[in-house]
């Protein structure tokens, strides 16, 4: 069976800090990989989709980025972290949006202080 | 111009009663999806139920049912005999074309559901 597994569960960093959140996805091949953020109280955003090794959209202008490096790893970075960074994170992933539901991972709650 | 609205930021229900759920949807995209969430306080990410547009009848799965009329592109959803665990915030997502193949899950403000005993 797939999973997801994203890390830390929480985390907590400075103002001006860097940031590395990973998502590996574990019983299938080539997967839709997806970033999305979730501020307190509200829906979700996507931030980043990736359909391949290489391959990352951004959804909005913003002071992340995303990488993939191998098929099955999502990895969230900043270079400096900014007080409106602060959020949770979810990554999830699909085999097709087409006609199946994407699955996601426990989370991450960022707090920038 | 929201393209998922969910006019109900918080609902209550008595625990064994049914409760609906509401979520309108714009799109130009004739092969939309349609997706509902549950989200507990833990944070993850739940999938209920699913409904493609091109679907005759309504989703059930269990407890929820997805009552689709798409002339007024609505997909509200029904859980019957409410639980106490049923306490949570319930999103309404839709899956629309982006072009090249990719397709967009778009995600509503959600609603809170609060299931009293």
């Amino acid at each position: 069976s797939q999973t997801i597994h994203q890390w830390p569960a929480t985390l907590v960093q400075p103002v001006g800090s860097p940031l590395s959140l990973e998502c590996t996805v574990e019983g299938t091949s080539n997967p839709n990989l997806y970033w999305y953020r979730q501020a307190a109280g509200r829906g979700l955003q996507l931030l980043f989709y990736s359909v391949g090794i290489g391959q990352i959209s951004s959804e909005v202008p913003q002071n992340l980025s995303a990488s993939r490096p191998q098929d099955r790893q999502f990895i969230l970075s900043s270079k400096k972290l900014l007080l409106s960074d602060s959020g949770f994170y979810l990554c999830a992933w699909s085999v097709s949006l087409r006609r199946t539901e994407a699955f996601f991972g426990q989370g991450t709650r960022l707090t920038v202080v | 111009a929201q393209k998922i609205t969910q006019t109900q930021p918080g609902m209550f229900v008595q625990e064994k009663e049914a409760v609906t759920l509401d979520c309108t949807y714009d799109t130009s995209d004739p092969s939309y999806g349609l997706f509902w969430y549950k989200q507990p306080s833990s944070g993850e990410m739940i999938f209920l139920i699913y409904q493609g547009s091109y679907d005759q009848q309504n989703a059930t799965e269990g407890r929820y049912s997805l009552n689709f009329q798409k002339a007024r592109k609505s997909a509200n959803l029904v859980i019957s005999a409410s639980q106490l665990g049923d306490s949570a915030m319930y999103f309404c997502a839709m899956r629309e074309a982006r072009g090249a193949g990719s397709y967009q899950l778009t995600f509503g403000k959600g609603t809170k559901l609060s299931v009293i005993p």
